[in-house]
């Protein structure tokens, strides 16, 4: 059971480049979250989508665009990457709302 | 987002119980109390949950007050292996229903 699986663990980015997150569960989860954790702090949440063929935005979404591609797998895109940018992110996911969330291993982005 | 207040950092021997405290005077009566942890280098990690009752699991114990307006997380015997920044989250039960992470408490273990 490979439970929440993120795509890539690290990318370089210069700035003005896009590229985009692949995050798959395959827990037959519901929800599925796209996190942002800079240095220190607290994770905050940028997108996410309560159940197949929806998705909305969270604290953070400026500069980014999610796609919840089928129950599985929820993707993060960056059209242009910034500086401020640079962080890890985390997906999650979840069965419902009552339940325990599942986080990847995260993919440490740096942007130049 | 209902908020949680929580030490920043807290020290514990190893194999001595650890108590985490966590105040949510703001909690409304649908938000359940979760609890992860995060290790160095890796993404957090679910450790409990509960709404009113004391809840225990192979992890941990979870401690509600009366009034829900703080909890405490109990490791009963804590390892190098529990060395962790811990989060106190409100999972709200409508809109995002997000989990909304502040900066949880550092945990240190001390051979």
């Amino acid at each position: 059971n490979a439970g929440v699986t993120q795509t890539p663990k690290f990318q370089v980015l210069k700035t003005g480049q896009s590229m985009t997150l692949q995050c798959a569960q395959d827990m037959n989860h519901n929800s599925m979250y796209w996190y942002r954790q800079d240095p220190g702090m607290g994770l905050r949440l940028i997108y996410y989508s309560a159940s197949e063929g929806t998705t909305d935005k969270g604290e953070v979404p400026n500069g980014y665009n999610v796609s919840r591609l089928n129950k599985r797998e929820f993707s993060l895109r960056l059209e242009s990457a910034a500086p401020s940018q640079t962080s890890v992110y985390f997906c999650a996911s979840s069965l419902n709302r009552d339940t325990e969330a599942f986080f990847g291993q995260g993919t440490r982005l740096t942007v130049v | 987002d209902a908020k949680t207040t929580q030490p920043n950092s807290m020290e514990s021997n190893e194999e001595e119980p650890v108590h985490l405290p966590c105040n949510h005077s703001t909690i409304s009566g649908t938000d359940y109390i979760h609890w992860y942890r995060q290790l160095p280098s890796q993404g957090p990690e679910y450790v409990i949950h509960g709404l009113t009752s004391n809840v225990n699991n192979r992890m941990a114990s979870l401690a509600i007050a009366e009034d829900r307006k703080s909890s405490t997380l109990i490791l009963h015997r804590a390892t190098l292996r529990d060395a962790a920044v811990y989060y106190c989250i409100l999972r709200e039960q409508t809109g995002a229903n997000n989990l909304f992470f502040g900066t949880g408490t550092r945990l240190t273990v001390i051979p």
